[in-house]
């Protein structure tokens, strides 16, 4: 079956340490995309890439980093420059960018910071 | 910056009773979509909508968008305890073409009591 798995499904985090979030997916989607889910809040736009090689910043991007190497992952990194990490993060990824197409979003990854 | 309004932010109902979430937007959009997130799980996509006035059904689900392009409505008739989760709006505001950004309202959380 084609989808988005996010690894792993829980994270804790230390003060001052970076953390990659994987995702990965195998619908042939070219467009991908990271939010930020906190409670009571709607998605919040991280980062999206629309072809390999190739990623723009969000509504939220700082403190955050992406790769797209490969047309199927698109990880995410939390770094200590983001000074609230802790939320529900979500991928998810559509045929192209934006419009047109509803986004098939994966079952996310909640960070906290100990 | 530009927003998608969504109304109410919490909604409990009898099981059995309709159930509406509104969304109103600043600016006309190009299409709206609808998404359900389950408690604990990721948004699912629904539906899109594209046409001035259009009115698409899934069911007991029924989903407006306005004549002007600035609304949309979520109606659920007779209300089960399936239907518990929190449901999005995202309203595509662009050109039409490749240019412009997906927004989310921030959801109505709707709860049924059996």
């Amino acid at each position: 079956d084609g989808g988005i798995t996010q690894s792993p499904k829980y994270l804790f985090r230390k003060e001052g340490q970076n953390v990659t979030l994987s995702c990965e997916q195998n619908l042939n989607h070219d467009a991908m995309y990271w939010y930020r889910q906190d409670p009571g809040q709607g998605l919040r736009l991280i980062y999206y890439s629309q072809i390999v090689n190739d990623f723009q910043k969000g509504d939220i991007a700082e403190g955050y980093s992406v790769s797209r190497e490969k047309k199927e992952s698109f990880p995410l990194t939390v770094t200590s420059a983001q000074k609230n990490p802790t939320a529900f993060y979500l991928c998810a990824s559509s045929i192209f960018i934006w419009q047109a197409y509803g986004y098939t979003f994966g079952s996310g990854t909640r960070l906290t910071v100990v | 910056g530009q927003q998608v309004m969504q109304i109410p932010q919490y909604q409990h109902v009898q099981e059995g009773e309709d159930f509406t979430t509104y969304c109103n937007s600043s600016t006309t959009l190009s299409n709206i979509q609808w998404y359900k997130q389950r408690p604990g799980g990721h948004p699912v996509f629904l539906i899109q909508l594209v046409k001035s006035g259009e009115v698409k059904k899934q069911k007991r689900l029924t989903f407006q968008f306005g004549e002007a392009k600035k609304n949309s409505s979520l109606h659920i008739t007779a209300t089960q305890t399936t239907d518990v989760g929190t449901y999005f709006c995202a309203g595509w505001v662009g050109d039409g073409g490749s240019q412009g950004n997906l927004i989310f309202g921030k959801g109505t959380k709707l709860s049924v009591k059996p």
